[in-house]
């Protein structure tokens, strides 16, 4: 089974600050996604990588950026928290064209 | 632009009753479909899927419909158990590219004992 972990299932930051979400995917899936959920809007792609140190924006990267150093690992950065950043937050790892996701991070910024 | 719809945010269904959810998407360039269930507090988990060669795809008591000609894919559940409470995601994307997969707004499905 593949897996999928995120560093923190819930996380209250308060506006400006900076926040990392990582996550860890055990099948050694070269496609890594974070996404963002929020209600009645499904969810929406912020970044992607499709190799270690590379990346590609999504449809809203504005006020995120993301790191991926090992293969097995992609970060997400909120470089300064704002309350509109509320949400929750799901990495993926992609094998033969399916997504699998982990747990979520619900963040709150104050 | 929302490529991909689902039209009806809940649907209620007595258990033993079939479950029908809908999905419409406007990009005639997917081709492939695919049914994510979410409990809450989880993530999504890959349920089911269909690539536009085929126009059905079965898995126990999951069938998965694709109509190409009208952009539709419905997700078929029969008998409806109330574990099957939750959050269905339809998402499409195309085979070649890694990074277009769409998803809609989810479909609340509660099925009543």
């Amino acid at each position: 089974d593949v897996k999928v972990t995120q560093s923190s299932r819930y996380l209250v930051k308060r506006t400006g600050e900076k926040v990392f979400l990582e996550c860890v995917q055990d099948m050694d899936h070269e496609n890594m996604f974070w996404y963002r959920q929020d209600p009645g809007l499904g969810l929406r792609l912020i970044y992607f990588s499709y190799d270690v140190k590379m990346k590609e924006k999504g449809d809203i990267p504005e006020g995120y950026s993301v790191s991926r150093e090992k293969k097995e690992r992609f970060s997400l950065i909120l470089e300064s928290a704002s309350t509109n950043q509320t949400s929750m937050y799901l990495c993926a790892s992609e094998g033969f064209y399916e997504q699998y996701f982990g747990p979520g991070t619900r963040l709150t910024v104050t | 632009d929302q490529q991909v719809k689902q039209n009806s945010p809940s649907l209620s269904v007595q258990e033993g009753r079939i479950s029908i959810l809908n999905c419409d998407y406007t990009n005639s360039m997917f081709d492939y479909f695919l049914w994510y269930k979410k409990y809450p507090a989880e993530g999504p988990t890959f349920l089911i899927s269909i690539s536009s060669i085929k126009d059905k795809n079965e898995d126990g008591r999951f069938t998965v419909f694709l109509n190409k000609s009208a952009k539709h894919l419905s997700l078929h559940i029969v008998p409806s158990q109330p574990g099957d409470s939750a959050v269905y995601f339809c998402a499409a994307r195309t085979m070649y590219n890694n990074n277009d997969m769409r998803f809609g707004a989810g479909t609340r499905l509660t099925v009543k004992p």
